[in-house]
């Protein structure tokens, strides 16, 4: 069975750093992966997908998510957080080819000036 | 291009009123899905469409019933609401290449 764990429930970061947030998953085969970003009181937008081609993968945003089977880790970084990052993310692994998806509890990120 | 709208945005429902949760896609995709969103537990799937006429049960279906009218539109009924049930409700699309694409969201309270 696939799942999906968000290690972080909250991240701080101050404006102009890095931003890390991570994710390992479980999976009988390579799942195709995602992270998926909410801002407050709004719906949800893709930052991008991993379908088995590269293994790293840039999204919007700035935004980049490694895929290491070996480690069976997805993790989303940034290299400098802007004030407009401040939302929470979701890691998302598809569970078949119908797109059910199960949900990471989501890490909240803060950032700080 | 609207993409996926929801209606309403808000509602207060006593125990065991009933009501339902619209939704609507201008983007012609088959496949629809409704999730909850609960504090501390992402989005859990309550039914999905994967094409017009045909619907299946997700994670937590218990108390909901859904309905694919047409192509466009995938409603989601409380039959008999429950303090259970206060939650944000998504509708999404999918699209070609897995993506899904989520309305604002349907914010529901049970008293």
């Amino acid at each position: 069975a696939q799942s999906v764990t968000q290690l972080d429930s909250h991240v701080s970061v101050s404006e102009g750093t890095p931003v890390l947030l991570r994710c390992n998953y479980s999976s009988s085969y390579s799942p195709s992966l995602f992270w998926y970003v909410q801002h407050p009181n709004k719906g949800l937008q893709l930052l991008l997908k991993y379908t088995s081609a590269a293994t790293l993968v840039k999204g919007i945003n700035g935004f980049e998510a490694e895929f290491k089977k070996s480690e069976t880790s997805f993790h989303l970084t940034k290299p400098s957080a802007h004030m407009s990052d401040a939302a929470e993310y979701f890691c998302v692994v598809s569970l078949d080819s119908w797109g059910k998806l199960q949900f990471g509890a989501g890490t909240q990120v803060v950032v700080t000036p | 291009n609207a993409g996926v709208t929801q209606t309403p945005k808000f509602q207060v429902l006593k125990t065991g009123q009933s009501m339902t949760l619209q939704c609507a896609q201008d983007m012609n995709h088959n496949s629809m899905y409704w999730y909850r969103q609960d504090p501390g537990m992402g989005l859990r799937l309550i039914y999905y469409s994967a094409s017009e006429g045909t619907t299946d049960k997700g994670e937590v279906p218990n108390g909901y019933n859904v309905s694919r009218l047409n192509k466009r539109e995938f409603s989601l009924r409380l039959e008999s609401a429950a303090p259970s049930q206060t939650s944000v409700y998504f509708c999404a699309t999918r699209d070609s290449l897995e993506e899904q694409y989520f309305g604002p969201g349907t914010r529901l309270t049970v008293t």
